[in-house]
């Protein structure tokens, strides 16, 4: 099936900066998600918007869900070594919502 | 931990073989969800079961089944293996599947067909 479209692929940044990363959809999303995967594990939910404009916090990590519906932001603040891992974005279509599409993931590395 | 299981953790099998991957959901949720994920293909979302019953189909192959118990949890069976089989099964689990729902995953089944 479709996926989003996700940006960057992958990101190497230092210890303590800011890391932004995005979801872009060819139609209209009524929901947004934003997963991590660690190594061997399974992802796990770090934050959920159902809302247009919604902008919504989890400790450093801060995702908005878009105002045209087609794209959500994840930011992350003063990275840590542990936010090493796999972000993905998902989101169901307002007019197909029996899957969940999910983006390609972004692989964040945090050198020390 | 998500409250979702998944068993076995690994999995070696041989092509033409059938193998049966099990999942428990959290506790009172309802719906299950079955994906694939290799490498080259991200997670591809193969089927979900609310209450027992089928109530979506993604991108899952004929060779491939799903069912989920009255007990709530779900089986996935792959037969007649491939090597491209060779991927993660994660399953996940919510409370009613609805639209809104927030999806729960669980550890992953890793299968390595030879």
């Amino acid at each position: 099936g479709q996926q989003l479209n996700q940006s960057p692929q992958s990101m190497f940044i230092q210890e303590g900066e800011d890391v932004s990363m995005n979801c872009t959809s060819s139609s209209i999303f009524n929901t947004w998600l934003w997963y991590k995967q660690d190594p061997g594990e399974g992802p796990v939910l770090l934050i959920a918007l159902y809302k247009a404009g919604e902008l919504t916090s989890n400790g450093r990590l801060t995702a908005q869900f878009g105002i045209t519906r087609k794209d959500s932001f994840l930011n992350i603040s003063a990275s840590i070594p542990s936010d090493v891992g796999i972000y993905f974005c998902a989101g169901l279509e307002e007019y197909n919502n029996n899957d969940m599409r999910f983006g390609a993931g972004t692989r964040l590395t945090v050198k020390p | 931990d998500s409250g979702v299981t998944q068993t076995p953790k690994h999995l070696i099998t041989a092509t033409g073989q059938r193998v049966t991957l099990r999942c428990s959901p959290r506790s009172g949720d309802l719906s299950v969800y079955w994906y694939q994920q290799s490498l080259d293909q991200g997670l591809q979302f193969l089927i979900q079961y609310y209450n027992g019953e089928e109530r979506a189909k993604g991108n899952i192959l004929e060779r491939f089944s799903a069912q989920q118990f009255p007990d709530l949890h779900s089986e996935l069976n792959l037969s007649s293996l491939e090597l491209g089989d060779s991927a993660l099964y994660f399953c996940a689990s919510s409370v009613k599947g609805g639209t809104a729902d927030t999806q729960y995953f669980g550890p992953g089944t890793r299968l390595t067909v030879l």
